[in-house]
């Protein structure tokens, strides 16, 4: 069974840092690109940053720019989301979604986790 | 940075036909894709590269793209039809989602 799971969410202070993690299985990891998209409470979806099969294409909204890094690692089959400077709007259900193709663009997302929630706040 | 505007809400009763618009700038130069997403769930991908169907995603679901215009069409709507559906595209280097739009059977 094609399975994303995130991990690593929770409550933190604005300003501190969380890193959020990303398991997948059943497909070949790294044949894909892979992307994180968040869901703030009653709102809509928002891109947050996606990286190709081989991490030689990352990119970033420009919300984040700057204080988040994407990483991955095909010999455990695993994305990563480095969260630094952590502001109360980042408050979210982050996904990790896996991409259609290896390389980065114009693809769909055809399979999504179930999102871990990151709560900044005081 | 490119704007998808989407409707909030359309409502439809069971049997007929829904139509959800994404408008953007020359939109129909762009691949468009949409995901229905139901209260407390993960988005699923329904329609890719304006029209195309994935696997295990009923005919009832269509989607076009032209002009400044893409729509994704849900025939013969059902209750489980109910959801939220987002559309999306690429442009510079970027993912975009429209602002989403909720659909309500009557």
């Amino acid at each position: 069974e094609v399975q994303l799971v995130e991990s690593g969410g929770g409550l933190v202070q604005p300003g501190r840092s969380l890193r959020l993690s990303c398991a997948a299985s059943g497909f070949t990891f790294d044949d894909y690109a892979m992307h994180w998209v968040r869901q703030a409470p009653g709102k809509g979806l928002e891109w947050v940053s996606g990286i190709s099969w081989n991490s030689g294409s990352i990119g970033y909204a420009d919300s984040v720019k700057g204080r988040f890094t994407i990483s991955r690692d095909n010999a455990k089959n695993s994305l990563y989301l480095q969260m630094n400077s952590l502001r109360a709007e980042d408050t979210a259900l982050y996904y990790c979604a896996k991409s259609q193709v290896a390389g980065f663009g114009n693809d769909a997302f055809d399979i999504w986790g179930q999102g871990t929630m990151v709560t900044v706040s005081s | 940075s490119y704007v998808l505007t989407q409707p909030p809400s359309v409502s439809v009763a069971p049997g007929k036909t829904a139509r959800i618009t994404c408008g953007g700038n020359n939109i129909g130069s762009k691949s468009v894709h949409w995901y229905q997403q139901k209260p407390g769930q993960a988005p699923v991908l329904v329609i890719y590269y304006d029209s195309d169907r994935p696997s295990g995603i009923p005919e009832r679901f269509s989607g076009s793209n032209s002009g400044n215009t893409a729509t994704l069409t849900i025939s013969r709507v059902e209750a489980g039809d109910e959801a939220d559906y987002y559309c999306q595209v690429w442009d510079s280097s970027l993912w975009v989602f429209g602002g989403g739009t909720k659909l309500t059977v009557l």
